[in-house]
């Protein structure tokens, strides 16, 4: 079954610094890979999602991944975090299953 | 623009009511899905349906039931409400399943309190 882990519940930056959100998932089949984005008091939104081809992948608002098979991984990042990022974030892996798998999510705070 | 429409977005019910959450989508997809949002314990499957007067519980179907007699339409069921069924409800929508990598729509969530 799939699973997935998300380190860190919350994460808190500096306006500017680096932002890296990590997620690691437990499959013996290279899954799909999703990260979604949820502002305060609004449902989910697709960030970027990762199918096939190049494991670097670039998504809305300067957000990119990276799928790595060898250490099961597709961690979420930023070179440089702004105000409007504070959110939280969920990583979602699917393979046989119809429905998304989500982790827990993790609040990402940006402090001025 | 596409959309998923749920009801309502505040709901207060009292302990023994039977509810009822309604989401619609606009896009024409097969799939449709409840999950319920709690902190810390991320987004949980209730059920999901991929065609009309289609449902397979998800992880946690307990106390709640669904129904969906047309495509754009899929109800949550709350048949006696209790306080644990206070959360946060998202109601979602993709394309066919045989395309695993289809991105699913999300509606604005209905906040439900249970007193």
């Amino acid at each position: 079954a799939q699973s997935v882990t998300q380190l860190g519940s919350h994460v808190s930056v500096s306006e500017g610094a680096l932002v890296l959100l990590r997620c690691n998932y437990s499959s013996s089949v290279p899954p799909y890979l999703f990260w979604y984005v949820q502002y305060p008091n609004q449902g989910l939104q697709l960030l970027l999602k990762y199918t096939t081809g190049a494991t670097l992948v670039k998504g809305i608002n300067g957000f990119e991944a990276e799928f790595k098979k060898s250490e099961t991984s597709f961690h979420l990042t930023k070179p440089s975090a702004h105000m409007s990022d504070a959110a939280e974030y969920f990583c979602a892996p699917t393979t046989g299953r119809r429905a998304l798998t989500f982790g827990s999510g993790t609040r990402l705070q940006v402090q001025p | 623009d596409v959309k998923v429409t749920q009801s309502s977005r505040y709901l207060v019910k009292r302990t023994g009511e039977k509810v009822f959450l309604e989401c619609v989508q606009d896009m024409d997809h097969e799939n449709m899905f409840w999950y319920r949002q709690d902190p810390g314990l991320g987004l949980r499957l209730i059920y999901f349906s991929y065609d009309v007067k289609m449902k397979e519980k998800g992880d946690i179907p307990e106390g709640y039931s669904v129904s969906r007699e047309k495509k754009e339409r899929f109800s949550l069921i709350l048949e006696s409400a209790s306080t644990n069924q206070t959360s946060m409800y998202l109601c979602a929508s993709s394309l066919r399943s045989s395309r695993l990598n289809t991105e699913a729509f999300f509606g604005q969530g209905t906040r439900l309190t249970v007193v």
